[in-house]
C-alpha cells in the first residue's frame, strides 16, 4: 500500500538552533513530494514540492528538503528555528497514476522554544 | 489569504439536524476537493470535482453529499451526522486534477456533532 510515514510526532526546539522533520514515503516509480505547513485555525500551506528536478527543494521560509530515493526519505530541514515556525507540518506523496489523490502523513507538530 | 475562504469556521449540530458547509475559491481553478481532518489521523481525501463533474469519491457516507454549481463554489451538504463524523473539514482548489498543479485549501469548518 502506498504509504508515507511521519516519524515524529511533536518535534521541540530552541529559537536559532536547526530544524530536522523527517519523512519516509513507501518506493514507487517517480513520486511527487510535498510539505505543507498549518498554523493554527489556518488553511495549509505549500512550502515546497518535489516533482523529479533538482533532488533538493528550497521552498519558503528558509525551509528545504532533500529528496533521497536511496532512502526513501525526504526530509525538511531549516538552519535556524524562528518563533512564527511553530506550527503543524505534514509530508505529502502523489504517486504516480493518482493525478489527484494526496497522501498525507500524520503531521509532526513542531514546537519552538526560547 | 489563500484565496479559498470556508463558511461557517464552527459548526456545532446535533445528529438530526441539517447543515452546509460553503466552499468558494477565487483563484480561477478547475479542480476542488473535500478533505477531512480527524485527531491523530492523516488527512483524507472525501470527493474531487473536476470542471464541476464529481470525479471522485471515496467511499464516503451518504450523509455528506457534496454539490458543485460551478467551478468557484463547492458544498457539502450533512444530515443525520454521527459524533465521529467531528472532524475539521478542508476545502482545497487547484488549477487541474494532476500531478504538476499544487492544491491551495481553505482555513477548514471546525464541526462539532453532539
Amino acid at each position: 500500500a502506498q504509504s508515507v510515514t511521519q516519524l515524529d510526532s511533536h518535534v521541540s526546539v530552541s529559537e536559532g538552533t536547526p530544524v530536522l522533520l523527517r519523512c519516509n514515503y513507501s518506493s514507487s516509480y517517480s513520486p511527487s513530494l510535498f510539505w505543507y505547513v498549518q498554523h493554527p485555525n489556518k488553511g495549509l500551506q505549500l512550502l515546497l514540492k518535489y516533482t523529479s528536478a533538482a533532488t533538493l527543494v528550497k521552498g519558503i521560509n528558509g525551509f528545504e528538503a532533500e529528496f533521497k530515493k536511496s532512502e526513501t526519505s525526504f526530509h525538511l530541514t531549516k538552519p535556524s528555528a524562528h518563533m512564527s515556525d511553530a506550527a503543524e507540518y505534514f509530508c505529502v506523496v502523489r504517486y504516480t497514476g493518482t493525478a489527484s489523490k494526496l497522501t498525507f502523513g500524520t503531521g509532526t507538530r513542531l514546537q519552538v522554544t526560547l | 489569504e489563500t484565496g479559498v475562504t470556508q463558511t461557517p469556521r464552527h459548526l456545532v449540530m446535533g445528529m438530526t439536524n441539517k447543515k452546509s458547509l460553503k466552499c468558494e475559491q477565487h483563484l480561477g481553478h478547475n479542480a476542488m476537493y473535500w478533505y477531512k481532518q480527524s485527531a491523530k489521523k492523516p488527512l483524507e481525501l472525501m470527493f474531487v470535482y473536476n470542471f464541476k463533474e464529481q470525479t471522485e469519491n471515496n467511499s464516503v457516507p451518504s450523509r455528506f453529499s457534496p454539490e458543485c454549481p460551478n467551478s468557484s463554489h463547492l458544498f457539502l451538504h450533512l444530515h443525520t451526522l454521527q459524533p465521529e463524523d467531528s472532524a475539521l473539514y478542508l476545502c482545497a482548489s487547484s488549477q487541474k486534477v494532476d500531478s504538476q498543479h499544487e492544491q491551495f485549501f481553505g482555513p477548514g469548518t471546525r464541526l462539532t456533532v453532539l
